[in-house]
């Protein structure tokens, strides 16, 4: 089956500064990249996504990175406030397998 | 639209006990999943299922069964509980290789 590997597993950051979650993923035919939020007793909800025909997706300050020939993904958040404080997982393999999660702390 | 719903929100069994989670979605999805989640081990996929009638296993399947009679629903059954199945239960749904909309989770203890 699909792994997908995520790191780092905790991520502490002062506000303003930038974020950046990193995934790999074993499955070549893998074609869908999704990440979640997931705050504190609620729901993971999806924040981006990426398909394989691209290379890199923005939505304001959260960006998706693919690197298909690595197998890897990334989610950058710039200028972080203390509301994307949350747990983030990424997924692969039509968007059933999630890696471990990042637990994110943005301090004021 | 409910979008995906789950049934308890909480739940007590004792060790041998059985019981059957439900799930249910109104958004014509054909994929639904059943999750665990246990700290520090993320979602842990039990079972998924591509449509009415066909069901797969996924990377913790032991202990549980699945059926997917209907489009819509897609129960989870604890044959006999363990405490190794305390845990958050997420049900998803979503068209194949699209966003998974996740139901509110069932929070399982299991003496």
């Amino acid at each position: 089956g699909e792994n997908v590997e995520q790191h780092p597993s905790t991520l502490s950051v002062q506000e303003g500064d930038s974020a950046v979650i990193k995934c790999t993923y074993s499955d070549s035919a893998s074609n869908y990249f999704p990440w979640y939020k997931q705050e504190l007793g609620k729901r993971p909800q999806l924040i981006i996504d990426i398909r394989s025909n691209v290379g890199e997706k923005k939505d304001q300050r959260i960006a998706v990175t693919l690197n298909k020939t690595a197998k890897h993904f990334s989610l950058h958040i710039t200028e972080t406030q203390p509301e994307d404080s949350a747990v983030y997982f990424c997924a692969a393999r039509r968007a059933l397998n999630f890696g471990k999660g990042t637990s994110l702390l943005v301090t004021p | 639209n409910a979008g995906v719903t789950q049934t308890p929100k909480f739940q007590v069994l004792k060790t041998g006990q059985s019981m059957t989670l439900q799930c249910a979605q109104d958004m014509n999805h054909e994929y639904m999943s059943w999750y665990r989640q246990d700290p520090g081990m993320g979602l842990r996929l039990i079972h998924y299922s591509v449509g009415a009638g066909i069901t797969d296993q996924g990377e913790v399947p032991n202990g549980y069964n699945v059926s997917r009679s209907t489009t819509e629903d897609f129960p989870l059954r604890l044959l006999s509980a363990a405490p190794s199945q305390t845990s958050v239960y997420f049900c998803a749904s979503s068209y194949s290789n699209h966003e998974q909309y996740f139901g509110p989770g069932t929070r399982l203890t299991v003496t």
